[in-house]
């Protein structure tokens, strides 16, 4: 499948700063979604983007779809210490519904 | 709604047993499964895909004789890690989607089970 590469892959930021994690693909993509993974945790869904330009807002967290339907972003703003934890993206290949994810990027919070 | 549990969540075994994880979709029948495997802070690597009443379908590298996969209903299924060997070792994950009045992409994790084989 289409492999898409999830930058940076740590983020270290004191509670209150941004922070963004880019995902992106030499393809373009029928659809990216987005998953939390709390430590310890299982990914829990968070969105899924599907048009060109698409932006999508939830509270404190703003997910974009690229144009060309090769890249994505998620930005927090904000930041608090409930936000730790990593971040995948995701896209969903073929017709099976499998989803084939990033690298994840892992974030962290100094209080 | 779109609860689905794993079991056991952690299991200990010897080299050379086998060993079995249940998936299941307790609120909601999926019509497809997902069995993943997630290394110590490493991203989820999917293993195979699992529709009820058809055999697995494995990605590429995955042995298909060495992790059984049986979806025996709509609300359930099963990966049997055989002949375990340490290397076997990691965290496994599945997820269930298609579910009546759900989102036909979204998937819906299980709470994953640590295996450990000495």
């Amino acid at each position: 499948g289409q492999q898409v590469m999830q930058i940076p892959q740590y983020q270290h930021v004191q509670e209150g700063e941004d922070f963004t994690t880019y995902c992106n693909s030499s393809t373009t993509l029928s659809n990216i979604q987005w998953y939390k993974q709390r430590p310890g945790g299982h990914p829990v869904f968070l969105i899924q983007l599907v048009k060109s330009g698409e932006v999508k807002k939830q509270k404190r967290l703003t997910f974009q779809f690229g144009e060309a339907k090769k890249n994505s972003s998620l930005h927090i703003t904000a930041t608090q210490t409930t936000d730790v934890g990593t971040y995948f993206c995701g896209h969903g290949s073929g017709n099976t519904g499998k989803l084939i994810f990033g690298q994840g990027t892992t974030l962290q919070v100094k209080p | 709604g779109a609860v689905v549990s794993q079991h056991p969540s952690r299991v200990i075994c010897k080299s050379g047993t086998s060993v079995k994880i249940e998936c299941r979709s307790l609120d909601f029948q999926a019509t497809t499964m997902f069995w993943y495997r997630q290394f110590p802070k490493k991203s989820l690597m999917l293993m195979a895909t699992s529709n009820e009443g058809s055999k697995a379908t494995y990605e590429q590298g995955v042995e298909k004789d060495k992790f059984l996969i049986n979806h025996a209903s709509l609300t359930l299924s099963t990966l049997t890690v055989t002949s375990a060997h340490p290397e076997d070792s990691s965290f496994y994950i599945c997820s269930a989607s298609g579910g009546a009045g759900l989102a036909l992409d979204e998937q819906y994790f299980g709470p994953g089970t640590r295996l450990t084989v000495t």
